[in-house]
């Protein structure tokens, strides 16, 4: 069954640390790639996504993420986080060509900054 | 403004009594879903539509039934709600280009069943 792997379920950095979250899915053909964060008590925002063309795409809020199809890694980063990007990262993956544009969603990654 | 809605945002209901969440998009968007969230689990698909009249099951139907009767409306029906739906409900929607593109989410409605 297609999954997809989020690494970390739990995340604790001081601001303007580094952030990298991992994300892998298991599906040999084409995806589409996504991020969604979800602040607290709030709805899923897309931050960022990939459909094709240059792997390395930027989001907003200076979040990025790399796709590496060999690996089968979609992973986030940020160079310096804030206190504001406290929130739950989702992965989700469409692999695109299947039966109903079934969004897979990794369990999700909670990310507490502290100030 | 382009957006998403579902109504109620908050319900509390006993066993076994019928409700219905009604989800509607503005975006005239062909590709509609549910989603229900728990704690560990992320986010699952319940339902999903691609377009009016077609309509399909995703990863956790059991227990919910759908309609698509109009490409903006998709509301998710529970006729006899029980404990383990008690939940976190996300509709969204996405046009769809060769594919499903980016999911566009509601505001979530938040389900307790006693």
């Amino acid at each position: 069954a297609q999954s997809v792997s989020q690494h970390n379920h739990h995340v604790i950095l001081s601001e303007a640390a580094s952030l990298e979250l991992g994300c892998n899915y298991s599906y040999g053909g084409t995806v589409n790639l996504f991020w969604y964060v979800q602040y607290p008590g709030q709805h899923l925002q897309l931050l960022l996504k990939y459909f094709s063309g240059d792997p390395l795409v930027k989001g907003i809020k200076g979040f990025e993420a790399e796709f590496i199809k060999s690996k089968f890694s979609f992973n986030l980063r940020k160079p310096s986080v804030q206190w504001s990007d406290t929130a739950e990262y989702f992965c989700a993956v469409i692999p695109i060509y299947n039966q109903g544009g079934k969004l897979i969603f990794g369990q999700g990654t909670e990310l507490s900054v502290k100030p | 403004e382009a957006q998403v809605t579902q109504n109620p945002r908050y319900l509390i209901t006993v066993t076994g009594k019928k409700l219905t969440v009604t989800c509607s998009q503005n975006m005239n968007h062909e590709y509609m879903s549910w989603y229900r969230q728990d704690p560990g689990l992320g986010l699952r698909q319940i339902y999903y539509s691609m377009n009016v009249e077609v309509t399909d099951k995703g990863d956790v139907p059991e227990g919910y039934k759908v309609s698509r009767k109009e490409k903006r409306n998709f509301p998710l029906i529970l006729e006899s709600p029980s404990p383990n739906q008690t939940s976190l409900y996300f509709c969204a929607s996405s046009p769809v280009v060769a594919g499903v593109r980016e999911q566009f989410f509601g505001p979530g409605t938040r389900l307790t069943v006693l």
